[in-house]
């Protein structure tokens, strides 16, 4: 299985701060990387697929970059409705795997 | 409103089994894959396998190989997942989710989730 590995695992930030979360797979998945978003309590939801296209409805202060097998995503300017925790997810092989997740809480 | 909506929670012994429901609503349902993932307490994101609603083909992954099956009803559409033989690490929420049938693929939209407890 691909694996995948997230860093930090946890951060602290403030409103307005820009956020950077750093994805890395165990081998090389081209740009076939999504990112989610889940508040708790709820399911996941779409942030950007395919490594950086925006998913209808996100705001644009969300934005993604990479291939191979080193990806981020980055909140430009944090708002309070994104403090929440942040997976990447690979779908170039089977089984699909998700990162182990980065916490995004207020400093 | 294009949604997927799951079954409540179950309370279940171990050894016993457990099947989820996730109706589709809002789209053509035969259009998309329908894959499940689950979350134990504070943990990540599990794949556990997708059926594809056209042909009822199933694919999933080896942890779970001999315990789990996805179907579907078309006429319904809905999706179920049964996972037996249930025990105490089976406590999670089970998600299903709407996948693209294109590669790459991603998740676009994603049931509530369905707590499943299994207890003595």
């Amino acid at each position: 299985d691909v694996q995948m590995t997230q860093s930090p695992s946890s951060l602290s930030a403030s409103i307005g701060d820009r956020v950077t979360i750093t994805c890395r797979a165990s081998q090389t998945i081209s740009a076939h990387l999504n990112w989610y978003q889940q508040k708790p309590g709820k399911a996941p939801k779409l942030l950007i697929y395919v490594a950086s296209t925006l998913q209808s409805g996100v705001p644009s202060r969300f934005s993604g970059s990479g291939s191979g097998t080193d990806f981020t995503l980055t909140i430009s300017s944090l708002q309070p409705e994104d403090f929440a925790t942040y997976y990447c997810q690979q779908s170039y092989r089977n089984p699909p795997t998700f990162g182990p997740g980065t916490k995004v809480d207020l400093k | 409103q294009v949604q997927l909506v799951q079954s409540g929670a179950e309370v279940k012994k171990p050894g016993a089994s457990v099947k989820v429901s996730c109706k589709a609503s809002g789209y053509t349902f035969t259009n998309y894959y329908i894959h499940w993932v689950r979350q134990a307490p504070g943990q990540g994101l599990e794949w556990m396998g997708i059926i594809n609603p056209t042909s009822g083909s199933t694919s999933y992954t080896q942890k779970f190989q001999d315990r789990i099956s996805i179907t579907r009803d078309t006429s319904s559409s809905t999706v179920y997942m049964e996972l037996s033989s249930l025990r105490s690490e089976d406590r999670a929420l089970y998600y299903c989710a709407r996948g693209t049938t294109l590669v790459p693929f991603y998740y676009d939209l994603w049931g509530q989730g369905t707590l499943v407890t299994v207890s003595s």
